[in-house]
C-alpha cells in the first residue's frame, strides 16, 4: 500500500477484555514502532521492532501489553485485561531502516475502554 | 531518560505573520530532532528535521534552528497560511525513530 495502515480505526471494548491492534507497515520498511497518544499529549513510545525481533520494549507500561511481528512485516499489539486508563490512540510508524530515515505514521487506532 | 518540553501550548497568529515554537531537551546524547504536524484526527507527518551536526535547516517557509550548547531547538514558520493551522510536535532521539515527543503546540492562523 501507499502508507502505514492500521486496523481497526476505532475499537470500543469493555474493561477486562482482550484486544488486538494491527499495523501494516510500508512495504520494505524494516523498522516498526508503536506509540500511544493520549488526548492533548504527544505520542509516547511503546516498542520498536527491527525485523522480527523487538529491539526495544522499554516503553510498554506493564505486562498486559505485548507486541509481535512474526514475519518482519505486519505487527500486532495485544492488550490483556484492558483498563479504562488504556484508552488512547495507538499509533504505528515504520521506517526503511532504524537510523537516519524518516518515520511514517499510520492513522492510528482509537481504543476506548468502557 | 530524555525529557522534551515544548512552548507555547497554543499560538494564534494573523495570516502572513511568522510563528515560532520552541523546545528544550535534557539528554545531551540526543542528536536527531524532527518536527511533526498533526491535523485533527489525522496522522502525524514529518515536516522538517535536523541533526546535531547542523545548526539550521530551511525548507521553503519552514526553518529549524538547533543550539546544542543550550539544548534547545525551534521551529520557524514564515508567511503563515490558514492551512498551517494544526498541532505541531517536536521530538528528540539518539539518531533513530525511538522518539521522545513534546506535548504539542496548537497553532491557529487567523485569516
Amino acid at each position: 500500500g501507499a502508507g502505514v495502515s492500521q486496523t481497526p480505526s476505532n475499537k470500543v471494548t469493555e474493561k477486562g477484555k482482550y484486544v488486538e491492534l494491527r499495523c501494516d507497515p510500508i512495504s520494505g520498511h524494516t523498522a516498526l514502532y508503536w506509540y500511544r497518544q493520549s488526548l492533548g499529549q504527544g505520542p509516547e513510545f511503546l516498542i520498536y521492532f527491527q525485523g522480527t525481533g523487538a529491539a526495544d520494549d522499554s516503553g510498554l507500561p506493564n505486562d498486559r501489553f505485548f507486541a509481535v511481528r512474526p514475519e518482519g512485516s505486519v505487527s500486532t499489539l495485544k492488550i490483556q485485561r484492558t483498563e479504562r486508563g488504556d484508552s488512547a490512540v495507538y499509533l504505528c510508524a515504520s521506517s526503511f531502516t532504524s537510523q537516519g530515515t524518516e518515520a511514517f505514521f499510520g492513522q492510528g487506532t482509537r481504543l476506548t475502554v468502557v | 531518560g530524555e525529557n522534551v518540553e515544548q512552548h507555547p501550548s497554543t499560538l494564534s497568529v494573523q495570516e502572513g505573520d511568522s510563528a515560532v515554537i520552541k523546545c528544550t531537551y535534557s539528554d545531551s546524547a540526543s542528536n536527531y530532532f524532527p518536527w511533526y504536524k498533526q491535523e485533527l484526527g489525522k496522522r502525524p507527518q514529518l515536516i522538517i528535521d535536523i541533526r546535531s551536526n547542523v545548526g539550521e535547516k530551511k525548507d521553503q517557509r519552514i526553518a529549524v534552528t538547533l543550539n546544542k550548547t543550550a539544548k534547545h531547538f525551534s521551529l520557524h514558520i514564515t508567511e503563515t497560511q490558514p492551512e498551517d493551522s494544526a498541532v505541531y510536535f517536536c521530538a528528540a532521539s539518539k539518531g533513530g525513530n525511538k522518539l521522545v515527543f513534546g506535548a504539542g503546540t496548537i497553532l491557529r492562523v487567523k485569516s
